[in-house]
């Protein structure tokens, strides 16, 4: 089976832009979760979609904000970009009827 | 105060040996999760074990093992005979109650020596 989808892989944006990150979960998963995770530290926990509700949200500013589609596909939304959001973005993919979580590769936002 | 604390920011180990990496957690909740993840320098974060609160047994994957101490708030990861690829970064995280943020650890860099 493929395992979870990122897209883009890398990606170089300036100040003030916005940004679009998909993700595409494992088959037959039907939540994902967001995660920031900055150099040198843990990911930190951005959002969570389970049936295309959101589920859960972490303490980052409103300039965040994602969505699911029915297929279970996600998209992580940043506007406004600061210097601040260069970081490794990470889509895990939760097993249905279990607490296990599953990482995609990642998609490495650098804002210059 | 942290939710997981990992104490070695790195650790050197010899090939073939068994490895250790700590972690020690702090929640409230009855109902909680504990994960281990290996992040090699690539970047992926690889799923590599799980111990629910209420889960009677170590939890084992392999050449993985879990040491739950419930008591002492632990839940140190064992690698058995450990191997060059097992260099990486590792991460020990928690997800409390019934949802699935999951809380990461600092992570511990563990280089294994040939």
């Amino acid at each position: 089976d493929a395992g979870v989808t990122q897209s883009p892989t890398h990606l170089i944006k300036t100040r003030g832009q916005q940004v679009t990150l998909r993700c595409s979960p494992i088959s037959g998963h039907k939540s994902v979760s967001w995660y920031q995770q900055v150099l040198g530290q843990g990911p930190q926990f951005i959002f969570q979609y389970y049936e295309k509700e959101e589920r859960g949200r972490g303490n980052f500013p409103d300039r965040f904000s994602a969505r699911q589609f029915p297929n279970y596909s996600s998209e992580l939304n940043v506007n406004a970009l600061l210097l601040g959001d260069s970081a490794l973005y990470l889509c895990a993919s939760i097993k249905t009827g279990s607490y296990e979580q599953y990482f995609g590769p990642g998609t490495r936002l650098t804002v210059t | 105060a942290q939710k997981i604390t990992q104490t070695q920011p790195g650790m050197f180990v010899q090939e073939k040996e068994a490895v250790t990496l700590d972690c020690t957690y702090d929640t409230s909740d009855p109902s909680y999760g504990l994960f281990w993840y290996k992040q090699p320098s690539s970047g992926e974060m690889i799923f590599l074990i799980y111990q629910g609160s209420y889960d009677q047994q170590n939890a084992t994957e392999g050449r993985y093992s879990l040491n739950f101490q419930k008591a002492r708030k632990s839940a140190n990861l064992v690698i058995s005979a450990s191997q060059l690829g097992d260099s990486a970064m590792y991460f020990c995280a928690m997800r409390e109650g019934y949802g699935d943020k999951i809380i990461f650890g600092k992570g511990t860099r563990l280089h294994i020596l040939p």
